[in-house]
C-alpha cells in the first residue's frame, strides 16, 4: 500500500513569493496534518484537518494556510516567504483523530527561501 | 512546549539493547506515550505508542512505569541502520504531537 506522498520533494523560492505544497494521505486516511521542522529541532505542528475542516492550528501566522479536499488530500500555502520559513515540511495522515492513532508522516518537502 | 524530556545522545554497541530513557512527568490520564524515529532528514518513522501497559511490535518494546511519569524504549538487537533521532511524544488534550529535540542514537560497530 502507498504511504503518504508529498509534492514537491525540493523547492526553491525568494523572499516575498508563494508557494503550495501538497499531501496525499494514506488511502482510507480521513486526517492531515502538517509540521514545520527547522534544521537541528523537532517538527513543530502547524495545521490539523479532520473531513476537510481545521481541527487545530498551531503558532504561525496569519501567512500559513491550508486544506483538505473530498479526497481528504490536503494543500498548506504559504504567502509571502521569509527566509526563516526555509525548512522540511511534513505531512502525516491517521484514520482518525484522537488519542491512540498514529499519525504516519510523508517524506516531506525540502524548502529553500532565498 | 514539549511535555517530554530526553538525553541528547546515547551510543549502543552493534547487536548490544539499545534503552531510552524518557520523562513525561506532566502527563495526563489520557495521553498516549509516542515514539517516532527519524533518520537523516526523512520523514519521522512511526516505532510504537503506549498508554499503561508495556507494548512490543515487530521494531521494539515500550516499557512504561506504573506511575506513567517515564518510559523506556528498547530496540532488543541493535544494528547500524538503528542510528536516527529517537522522538518520545505525548499527544497534547488536542490530539497533536508535542516534539522535542529528541535522542540522538548513534550504533556503533
Amino acid at each position: 500500500d502507498a504511504g503518504v506522498t508529498q509534492s514537491p520533494t525540493h523547492l526553491i523560492k525568494t523572499r516575498g513569493q508563494h508557494v503550495t505544497l501538497r499531501c496525499s494521505p494514506i488511502s482510507g486516511h480521513k486526517s492531515v496534518s502538517w509540521y514545520q521542522q527547522v534544521l537541528g529541532q523537532g517538527p513543530q505542528f502547524i495545521f490539523q484537518y479532520y473531513e476537510k475542516e481545521e481541527r487545530g492550528r498551531g503558532n504561525f501566522p496569519d501567512r500559513f494556510s491550508a486544506r483538505q479536499f473530498p479526497n481528504y488530500s490536503s494543500e498548506l500555502n504559504v504567502n509571502a516567504l521569509l527566509l526563516g520559513d526555509s525548512a522540511l515540511y511534513l505531512c502525516a495522515s491517521s484514520s482518525l483523530t484522537g488519542w491512540g492513532y498514529t499519525q504516519y508522516f510523508g517524506p516531506g518537502t525540502r524548502l529553500t527561501v532565498l | 512546549d514539549a511535555k517530554t524530556t530526553q538525553p541528547p545522545s546515547m551510543d549502543c554497541a552493534e547487536g548490544r539493547a539499545a534503552n531510552l530513557p524518557c520523562n513525561h512527568s506532566t502527563i495526563s490520564g489520557n495521553e498516549y506515550v509516542y515514539w517516532y524515529r527519524q533518520i537523516h532528514s526523512q520523514g519521522p518513522q512511526y516505532i510504537i505508542h503506549g498508554l499503561k501497559n508495556n507494548e512490543t511490535n515487530e521494531m521494539a518494546s515500550l516499557i512504561i512505569t506504573e506511575d506513567r511519569k517515564s518510559s523506556t524504549l528498547i530496540l532488543p538487537h541493535a544494528t547500524l541502520r538503528d542510528t536516527a533521532v529517537y522522538y518520545c511524544i505525548v499527544m497534547d488534550s488536542n490530539y497533536q504531537l508535542i516534539w522535542g529535540a529528541g535522542t540522538k542514537l548513534i550504533i556503533k560497530p
